[in-house]
């Protein structure tokens, strides 16, 4: 099944403990992007990765970090988490190679809670 | 930078009538594709429908049809025969044809749907 994954579902940390939400997906495609959702405001992209090696900063991308070392694997790295890093995130995958190729499939989310 | 309106925070409509969920963006581009998204209360992120702007039919999937007025730039949803089942929280996005595939999302729209 064509899916994105992320996990944990779910954390609750502390503030400034170092945590990493995993996201894979199994569609090889190119372009995978992270989202984080908060009440009012929709989704805002934190980062984005246009293939292997290739990342840059979306809108809100203080506080994170990614790498994209395979073509399936997109973390989202909190070095030292703070509270108003409480949020909904979201992991999106699409192809980029052809215009018909736009649909952003969504992983299920990751609720984070920072103490 | 793009943005994009979603006036409606909330909406409702009684089970097998019509509704309509408003959207209009603000672009200076012409080429960008335009989605709306469903969040039920699992908080997965569904594709709903989409549009090219390059195209002038509106796009129709099943009870879900737009009405795009790329002049306007308005992108309005219209379910019909409404059912419980589409009770959830409605987001528009925007793509840009450029080369971050990022989607600019409203605030979105709670709806519910009365039996």
């Amino acid at each position: 099944e064509a899916q994105v994954t992320q996990n944990p579902r779910y954390l609750i940390t502390v503030t400034g403990k170092k945590l990493t939400v995993t996201c894979s997906q199994n569609m090889n495609h190119e372009y995978m992007s992270w989202y984080r959702q908060d009440p009012g405001l929709g989704l805002r992209q934190i980062y984005y990765s246009m293939n292997v090696e290739v990342t840059d900063k979306g809108d809100v991308p203080e506080g994170y970090k990614v790498s994209r070392k395979e073509k399936r694997n997109f973390p989202l790295i909190l070095e030292s988490p703070s509270p108003n890093q409480t949020s909904l995130y979201f992991c999106a995958s699409s192809l980029s190679i052809t215009r018909l190729s736009y649909e952003q499939y969504f992983g299920p989310g990751t609720r984070l809670t920072v103490t | 930078a793009q943005t994009v309106t979603q006036s409606q925070p909330e909406m409702s409509v009684q089970e097998a009538e019509t509704v309509t969920l408003s959207c209009t963006y603000d672009t200076s581009e012409s080429d960008y594709y335009l989605f709306w998204y469903k969040q039920p209360p699992s908080r997965q992120m569904i594709l709903v429908i989409r549009q090219e702007a390059y195209k002038q039919q509106n796009a129709t999937e099943n009870r879900f049809s737009v009405n795009f007025q790329k002049a306007a730039k308005s992108f309005s949803l219209k379910i019909s025969d409404s059912q419980l089942g589409d009770a959830a929280m409605y987001f528009c996005a925007y793509r840009s044809g450029g080369s971050n595939y990022k989607l600019t999302f409203g605030k979105g729209t709670l709806l519910t749907v009365n039996p």
